[in-house]
């Protein structure tokens, strides 16, 4: 069945930096585009970014453009999402999606903290 | 960027009630690419709805959206015990593909 495993969540300083990983697998990942979520501590969701299924459309929410970086490897069936600069507002579980959100994976928690 | 606003913030229902949920948008959604998602605490969003008025794969038929250009609505025809959860609805028609603050819908 079509499964999502994010991993690479952390405690990280203000400043610093984080790479999540997606694991795809139960369907063909270079078909489709995929998308990262996430949601703050008790608030509600919010889109981060999107990558088409070849990797050359990306766009990013306002909030992270400049900092984050979006990829993917069609051969590892794999997303990724590079973090620099990181604040305490980038605190959040951080769910990767199939297209906008047909199917998403349990998250991994991101902390930004000193 | 398009702002969605949903209410209310919360919905005080019986199981066996209808549910109607409402999206507003800032402005018009391109091509109707609006979908509504549930959020049980503890877990990961579930798609329910896209395009509007598509119904995701196994969702049930009490489950229906409609609506176009700036307003559009969830309709939870008969509430079952686990349709009660957080609900959101998010524009994927222009960038950035925002959502809106959620609606919580409660048992009364």
């Amino acid at each position: 069945q079509v499964q999502l495993v994010e991993s690479g969540g952390d405690l990280v300083k203000p400043g610093g930096s984080l790479r999540l990983s997606c694991a795809a697998s139960g369907f063909t990942f270079s078909d489709y585009y995929m998308t990262w979520m996430r949601q703050a501590p008790g608030k509600g969701l919010e889109w981060v970014s999107y990558i088409s299924s070849s990797g050359n459309t990306i766009h990013y929410a306002d909030s992270v453009k400049g900092r984050f970086t979006i990829s993917r490897d069609n051969a590892k069936n794999s997303l990724y999402l590079q973090m620099n600069s990181l604040r305490a507002e980038d605190t959040a579980v951080y769910y990767c999606a199939r297209n906008l959100g047909d199917c998403w994976g349990q998250g991994t928690l991101v902390t930004v903290s000193s | 960027e398009i702002v969605l606003t949903q209410s209310p913030d919360t919905l005080s229902l019986s199981p066996g009630e209808r549910a109607t949920l409402s999206c507003r948008a800032s402005q018009s959604v391109s091509s109707n690419y609006l979908g509504w998602y549930q959020q049980i605490p503890g877990q990961a969003p579930r798609l329910l709805i896209y395009g509007t008025s598509s119904r995701a794969t196994g969702i049930p038929n009490r489950f229906s959206g409609s609506g176009s250009g700036t307003d559009f609505t969830l309709t939870i025809s008969r509430l079952e015990p686990e349709d009660f959860a957080v609900y959101y609805c998010q524009q994927y028609g222009t960038s950035p593909y925002t959502f809106g603050q959620g609606t919580k819908l409660e048992i009364k």
